[in-house]
Formats: C-alpha cells, sequence, structure tokens
C-alpha cells in the first residue's frame, strides 16, 4: 500500500517558520490533507486539498507540493503551535493513509 | 453546534469484546461517511475503518490489522456509529476516535473535518 514519510521531530523558536514535510512516491497527483494533534485532544483539520484552510484556521498555517513532497508551513510559530502533525491521503478509494507524524517542539 | 461525541471504552480482558459508540449532533448524520481510527501509545494515527452512506450503499472498508475482529456499523435513525471489536488484543490498546467527511463517500479532496473527544480502550489482564 501507499506509503507517506515524514521526519519525526522538528524544532522550532517562537516567532520563526515551521516547514513540515509529507514525501510520497508521485504524491504530486493526491490530494495531501494535514493534521494538527495536541495531546490529550481530538485531530483538527488544519490544511485540506493540498493547501485549503478550514473556517478558523489561521493563515500562519499554509500547505504546498513540489515533485514528490508536500510541505506545511507554519509562519510565525507560537508556543500553541507545539503538536504532532500528520498528513494524510486517499489510497484509491478505499484506504487512508497517514504519515508517520512530526512532532513540532516550540524552543 | 456540528459535533461528535464519543462513548464506551474501558478496561478489558484479552480476548474479550467491547463495543464503543459515536453520536452525532448539529448536522444529518446519514448523509456523512464516518471512519474510526487510533492511536496507541507512543505511536501515530492509525485508520481502523470507515462506512459509507446509505446514498454510497453503506459499504464498509476495515484496515488489515483489524478485518475480520472489528465490525463498524451505524445506526442513522439514531445519529450514532458503532465500532464492535472482538477477540482484543494488547495491541489494540490506544484511544479511539470518530471522524466525519463531509461526503458520503470517498473523494480525494475531502478530509476529516469533525472529530470526536476519543475514548481509551485498554486491552489487559
Amino acid at each position: 500500500s501507499y506509503v507517506l514519510t515524514q521526519t519525526p521531530s522538528l524544532s522550532v523558536a517562537p516567532g520563526q517558520t515551521a516547514r513540515i514535510t509529507c514525501g510520497g512516491n508521485n504524491i504530486g497527483s493526491k490530494n495531501v490533507h494535514w493534521y494538527q494533534h495536541q495531546s490529550g485532544q481530538a485531530p483538527l483539520l488544519v490544511v485540506y486539498d493540498d493547501y485549503d484552510r478550514p473556517s478558523g484556521i489561521p493563515e500562519r498555517f499554509s500547505g504546498s507540493k513540489s515533485g514528490n513532497t508536500a510541505t506545511l508551513t507554519i509562519s510565525r510559530v507560537e508556543a500553541g503551535d507545539e503538536a504532532d502533525y500528520y498528513c494524510h491521503v486517499w489510497d484509491s478509494s478505499t484506504e487512508v493513509v497517514f504519515g508517520g507524524g512530526t512532532k513540532l517542539t516550540v524552543l | 453546534e456540528v459535533q461528535l461525541e464519543q462513548s464506551g471504552g474501558g478496561l478489558v480482558q484479552p480476548g474479550r469484546s467491547l463495543r464503543i459508540s459515536c453520536t452525532g449532533s448539529g448536522f444529518t448524520f446519514g448523509d456523512y461517511l464516518i471512519s474510526w481510527f487510533r492511536q496507541a501509545p507512543g505511536k501515530g494515527l492509525e485508520w481502523v475503518s470507515f462506512i459509507r452512506s446509505k446514498a454510497y450503499g453503506g459499504t464498509i472498508e476495515y484496515a488489515a490489522s483489524v478485518k475480520g475482529r472489528f465490525t463498524i456499523s451505524r445506526d442513522d435513525s439514531k445519529g450514532i456509529a458503532y465500532l464492535h471489536m472482538i477477540s482484543l488484543k494488547s495491541e489494540d490498546t490506544a484511544v479511539y476516535y470518530c471522524s466525519r467527511l463531509p461526503s458520503g463517500s470517498v473523494a480525494p479532496h475531502y478530509a476529516f473535518d469533525i472529530w470526536g473527544q476519543g475514548t481509551m480502550v485498554t486491552v489487559s489482564s
């Protein structure tokens, strides 16, 4: 089945930019979605369909794709952004595929 | 307010069964695909199963890790989805989440937009 690869961890200082990557074979042909998962809470959709933001998600969160990599960019990182971030694609119409997750630490 | 409320869960012995529930409110539950996910301690999110809306046949998919042991179902008249788990193993220990796809069936540009609060299932003797 399809595999998504994420860097396990990333540390960023407040006010800086975090770039969280998600790699997959021919990912350019797939629609990539991103979730924020904070400890003890339900996951939260932050970007869908590569770069669209749900209502209520700050503009600091943006998505992009290039080649075999999708990227979630968080600008002007805040302490409240500390969380695990997961990318998601659909493999055919029968399977949900997640990346392994990236733990974002705000220094 | 659109929300999913989960119930059930708890401590269960290996080999036993358990059913967890997911109740939707604030939207027409029957119009949406409902999915279950889990997160084992120290692990990432894992998809478990989903059920399409009745308009798409109510068809079901399972992850290989649970196929044959878990059964997803829905009662749209009550706005509830269930996950019935049998022959539970220690590796099924996880926080289980239900979620809604803003569509009755899979479409690549759709993502899971509403999530339940999660319910802990612990399989241990």
